[in-house]
């Protein structure tokens, strides 16, 4: 248990809808970032956030956005739902932003139909 | 453009015997590389990880070397357990690039045979 938790675990949706995936970091952990797995990409790095305020972007399509609350847990909005959306989403976290070790929580996957 | 591959998409391993995972990579801004270990229906878990000034880093079972030059590095497990069979992730990161989101290879899938 990495003490990073994710909800849904997971969530089948229709095209051009709306959802939010929820993160809560480890406790003490002030980055959060998020990342899609699918069968063809791998890993790819989406959005990071540190202490409230975004820190990095990578692969993250303009449909999809990201916040990170007060308390450090953090949302990724998904919108406009296309088939190739489906996926796995990880949240990771570490204690600082420089720091690269990241801990990863179980993940939600999304069903797009 | 994947700056990170591992180019075995799986590999088959006795119990007792090492295993040896492998990595490349283009991006020469990189400084500091991370393998992870994955199980299905779980999240990665960090495994160890080392960073360009050095060569190598131990931990228990686990080591991971680092050839600058070659932009190679690999991951040692001596020696193999059935647990240790899982998909391994290696990724790299540029520290202080203003980017921390790790850049992941698209695994190996390691068994270790009884």
């Amino acid at each position: 248990d990495s003490g990073v938790t994710q909800t849904p675990k997971h969530l089948i949706t229709a095209t051009g809808q709306r959802v939010t995936l929820r993160c809560s970091p480890r406790s003490g952990d002030l980055s959060v970032y998020w990342y899609q797995q699918s069968l063809d990409q791998g890993l790819q790095f989406l959005i990071q956030y540190y202490n409230g305020e975004e820190r990095a972007k990578g692969n993250i399509l303009e449909r999809f956005s990201a916040q990170q609350f007060p308390d450090l847990h953090s949302e990724l909005n998904l919108s406009s739902l296309e088939l190739g959306d489906s996926a796995l989403y990880f949240c990771a976290s570490s204690r600082t932003s420089g720091n690269n070790e990241q801990f990863f929580g179980p993940g939600t996957r999304l069903t797009v139909l | 453009d994947q700056q990170v591959k591992q180019n075995s998409p799986s590999l088959s391993v006795q119990e007792g015997r090492i295993s040896i995972l492998n990595c490349d990579y283009t991006n020469s801004m990189f400084d500091y590389f991370l393998w992870y270990k994955k199980y299905p229906a779980e999240g990665p878990t960090f495994l160890i990880s080392i960073s360009s000034i050095k060569d190598k880093n131990e931990d228990g079972r686990f080591t991971v070397f680092l050839n600058k030059s070659a932009k190679h590095l690999s991951l040692h497990i001596v020696p193999s357990q059935p647990g240790d069979s899982a998909v391994y992730f290696c990724a790299a990161a540029q520290v202080g690039g203003g980017a921390d989101g790790l850049t992941f290879g698209k695994g190996t899938h390691l068994i270790i045979q009884p």
